[in-house]
């Protein structure tokens, strides 16, 4: 069964920085993508960018190009979300998804919370 | 961007009755677009891709339809499981983009 296993919720100070993970069960990291997604608090869905896990190639949304920065360990069936400073307004919980062409995002992890406060 | 535009925002419907959702796109998008259904603090769940092939293990009381600027999500006849809040998303071109969603609550 494919399973997205991400890491545990995080609280940070403005400007620090910050990465959570999103591992992946068995070789679904060979041959897909991993999609990143936004959800702020009692916002909807938005589509952050992706990465290719064989060759971390990625996909940015211009929304969060610069803003964020998408990595990838295949030895580790790992890939990461990275934010250099943090700010408040980071706030959201963040989902890792598989992407399937064609398809779209059909295997989800839980979502890690990230709280960014003073 | 393509925008995508879904209505209704907020549907308060009982057990048993047809609901239809729709999602509008701002271009053409053929049919690539994709249904989640997503409940309070749970993650996603892809319903429908392709505008219409329903995903595994979706009931089949769910049915998508539509392609190029007008889709729709069906559920024929609305279990409790179903109160959940339901995303478009297109995967015709990037940046992919997400509908601002429809809550689907008990009357």
């Amino acid at each position: 069964e494919v399973q997205l296993e991400q890491s545990g919720a995080e609280v940070r100070k403005p400007g620090e920085s910050l990465r959570i993970s999103c591992k992946g069960s068995g070789d679904m990291f060979a041959s897909y993508w991993i999609a990143w997604v936004r959800q702020m608090p009692e916002k909807g869905l938005e589509w952050m960018g992706m990465i290719y896990p064989s060759d971390s190639d990625t996909r940015y949304s211009p929304a969060f190009q610069g803003q964020v920065t998408f990595s990838a360990d295949k030895s580790t069936n790992t890939a990461y979300l990275q934010w250099s400073s943090l700010k408040a307004s980071d706030t959201a919980v963040y989902y890792c998804a598989r992407w399937a062409v064609g398809i779209s995002l059909d295997f989800w992890g839980q979502g890690t919370l990230v709280t960014v406060s003073s | 961007d393509i925008q995508l535009t879904q209505s209704p925002s907020f549907l308060s419907a009982s057990v048993g009755d047809r609901v239809t959702i729709t999602c509008r796109a701002s271009q053409d998008i053929r049919n690539a677009l994709a249904w989640f259904q997503q409940k309070p603090g749970k993650a996603p769940k892809l319903q429908i891709s392709a505008a219409s092939t329903l995903h595994s293990g979706v009931p089949s009381r769910f049915s998508g339809s539509g392609s190029g600027t007008d889709f729709t999500l069906t559920i024929s006849s609305l279990q409790p499981e179903d109160f959940a809040t339901y995303y478009c998303q297109q995967i015709h071109m990037y940046p992919l983009t997400f509908g601002g969603g429809t809550k689907v609550e008990i009357q």
